[in-house]
């Protein structure tokens, strides 16, 4: 497609919950983000993908947040065991691939966790 | 120090006037820039992106670098009533992960 679908547009889970995000990136895209939005404007940068592949994974609470990218699947985030913390707008973002320069990125509607 | 710093704002400005917003970063060997625009409860939407030294316009934006001084900025000239968002500045490295400043609150008065 030609946008950055994510879904779902809301979700609610209580605390301790499991929560999973989707996100089917612009087709031809070989590169896929993910970033959390918390408070007002702080981004902070989860895990990246090259195709199916984990690209950097240096953001990425290892103990209860995992990511995949499968072929001719949407993307997905998951996170185990939620916390109050967890609750924030989780953007995905795709890129085309490397050209000599850094591609910018496209982003999604965002999915907004909430964690009751 | 932060690794993307933008000046905080709001900024508040007539509608037809310039809007300047300022960014400055702090690894030399950041590659890419970026300026987002972002409006409340919306996705970040790509403005501007400039890699070289220089001014690069597009339309009522124009975007500046300057590495030497590790500073990025962006012009929007004519402003208008639907510009009022909030501005992103992103820097990329080689890892191609972008790093946020705090963003800009642009209120245009009518």
């Amino acid at each position: 497609g030609e946008e950055v679908a994510q879904t779902p547009k809301h979700l609610v889970r209580g605390e301790g919950q499991k929560a999973k995000l989707y996100c089917a990136p612009i087709k031809g895209h070989s590169y896929v983000f993910w970033y959390q939005q918390v408070l007002k404007n702080e981004f902070k940068f989860l895990i990246s993908f090259q195709n199916e592949n984990v690209f950097d994974e240096t953001g990425m609470p290892k103990e209860r947040f995992s990511a995949k990218c499968l072929p001719n699947s949407p993307c997905s985030l998951e996170i185990q065991a939620t916390k109050l913390e967890d609750s924030a707008v989780y953007f995905c973002a795709s890129s085309p691939p490397f050209q000599g320069s850094n591609q910018p990125q496209h982003f999604g509607d965002g999915t907004r966790l909430s964690i009751l | 120090q932060k690794e993307v710093e933008q000046n905080s704002g709001p900024l508040s400005v007539p509608e037809g006037a310039i809007a300047s917003l300022n960014c400055t970063y702090s690894d030399r060997g950041s590659q890419s820039f970026f300026w987002y625009r972002q409006y409340s409860g919306k996705s970040p939407e790509l403005i501007m992106f400039i890699y070289s030294n220089g001014d690069k316009e597009d339309g009522r934006f124009t975007a500046q670098l300057n590495k030497a001084s590790q500073y990025v900025s962006l012009l929007i000239r004519d402003s208008q009533p639907s510009d009022s968002a909030t501005y992103l500045c992103a820097v990329n490295l080689w890892d191609y992960k972008l790093s946020f400043g705090a963003g800009t609150t642009v209120t245009v008065r009518a």
